[in-house]
């Protein structure tokens, strides 16, 4: 069946601009987590969703991040006022919910210039 | 192993050698290991979980090592492939304190693994 999967592939913004990346988690899939992995680092986290409510964001760096699940499918992350160290790989998890497995989607690299 | 710094600890075996990547976690209340692979510009790829009420795991030309006792996690690769290169991830599951919990994942920094022809 089809996996995770995330839009745009590469984003590249100028800094303070705003952004949006996308995640279609797996079908039947309640649990959604967004992560952010820099160059030569494992993924970090960021928020996490269990249907349609943020069940725990204390990972979002601060308030310029911001993440939506309104349909408990579909997620978006916005980023606000971008700045050069937000470059980096955002990725995105699924999974029926805790404690079953989570698997990621190939992520979006943005690039702050 | 775990990474101190800001470089991969490296692993470098030949093809149908079996490796050994080693992981230290730091959570205790910890009660469930993944390891995951991942390719260069794609996402982590689940290979093998493991929870705290067992030793010892097996999968398809992999085995997961749990030691408790000294918090340690390793990935056992058998007769280790060209495909086999990859970086490697253990991540511990962690529940949050939220209300529910999140079982966020905590990644170590990865081993980077290169199978020579």
């Amino acid at each position: 069946g089809a996996g995770v999967s995330q839009t745009p592939s590469n984003k590249v913004t100028e800094k303070g601009k705003y952004v949006e990346l996308r995640c279609d988690p797996i079908s039947g899939h309640t649990a959604l987590y967004w992560y952010r992995q820099s160059l030569g680092q494992g993924p970090e986290f960021l928020i996490y969703f269990q249907g349609t409510g943020a069940a725990d964001d204390s990972g979002l760096p601060n308030d310029r991040f911001f993440a939506v699940r309104p349909e408990g499918s579909v997620s978006t992350l916005k980023i606000q006022r971008t700045e050069r160290g937000d470059s980096a790989v955002y990725l995105c998890a699924s999974s029926f919910g805790p404690p079953d497995t989570q698997y990621f989607g190939p992520g979006t690299r943005l690039t702050v210039l | 192993g775990e990474s101190v710094g800001l470089h991969l600890p490296t692993l470098s075996v030949q093809e149908g050698d079996n490796s050994i990547i080693n992981c230290a976690y730091s959570n205790s209340a910890s009660d469930y290991f993944i390891w995951y692979k991942q390719e260069s510009g794609k996402g982590p790829q689940f290979i093998i979980d493991i929870r705290s009420n067992m030793d010892k795991r097996q999968g398809q030309r992999v085995t997961v090592l749990l030691n408790k006792t000294v918090k340690h996690l390793s990935l056992q690769i058998a007769a280790t492939q060209p495909g086999d290169s990859a970086v490697y991830f253990c991540a511990e599951n962690r529940e949050s304190a939220a209300q529910g919990g999140s079982e966020k994942l905590v990644f170590g920094k990865g081993t980077k693994l290169t199978v020579n022809p």
